[in-house]
């Protein structure tokens, strides 16, 4: 069974402070995605990360693959009430979408 | 963008009861449809992956009896919960997956089984 392990899993912070999320398994994943859940709905995909190495930004918040594709960074600047939820990184392996064990993130005013 | 509906959003049914929920691709023809299922506050947990046509694929620990996934087109997928229990109580997920390989989540169906 393929893991992934997100830390820290609760985060409290308070508006204009900067974190970052980890997400780390010992498997090798194909893509990674991160994806952001509201209480009582889906979750949305905020990006996707293919190559080892890889960086992406999006706006306020900057996503990492690892060099060895098997682990990834979520980091947010300036964290915002906004940006409140449940955030899960989810690794592709054999055309499966395997989840983290989440983030859940509140961003106090 | 594509669109996965998911039907009903919210459920609630006596013990021993069998509940459908049903996941359609509204705007795209969907190869392969994932069911996830997630407890309160945790992550979601891949239950099966369903294709069109073909017996759906249970994760281990997943009892194939008890949540009958039927894939008979390429945009409607369906999970029955059968004889459901309270423990069955929970958020269920379902994705498609579209020919250009992106993958699309549905909104969710809350069951609450009493």
């Amino acid at each position: 069974t393929q893991l992934l392990e997100q830390s820290p899993q609760f985060l409290s912070i308070q508006e204009g402070e900067n974190l970052t999320v980890y997400c780390n398994s010992s498997s090798v994943f194909s893509s990674l995605q991160w994806y952001r859940q509201e209480p009582g709905e889906g979750p949305v995909l905020l990006v996707t990360v293919v190559t080892g190495g890889e960086v992406k930004k999006l706006k306020r918040l900057t996503f990492q693959f690892g060099d060895a594709r098997k682990d990834s960074s979520l980091h947010i600047t300036a964290a915002q009430p906004g940006d409140t939820g449940l955030y899960l990184c989810a690794g592709e392996s054999f055309q499966k979408l395997v989840f983290g064990t989440g983030t859940r993130l509140l961003v106090s005013p | 963008g594509a669109v996965v509906s998911q039907h009903p959003s919210r459920v609630i049914c006596k013990s021993g009861t069998s509940v459908k929920i049903e996941c359609r691709s509204l705007d795209f023809q969907a190869t392969t449809m994932f069911w996830y299922r997630q407890f309160p506050k945790q992550s979601l947990m891949l239950m099966a992956t369903s294709n069109e046509g073909s017996k759906a694929t249970y994760e281990q620990g997943v009892e194939k009896d008890k949540f009958l996934i039927n894939h008979a087109s390429l945009t409607l997928s369906t999970l029955t919960v059968t004889s459901a229990h309270p423990e069955d109580s929970s958020f269920y997920i379902c994705s498609a997956r579209a020919v250009n390989e992106k993958l699309f989540f549905g909104s969710g169906t809350q069951l609450s089984v009493l």
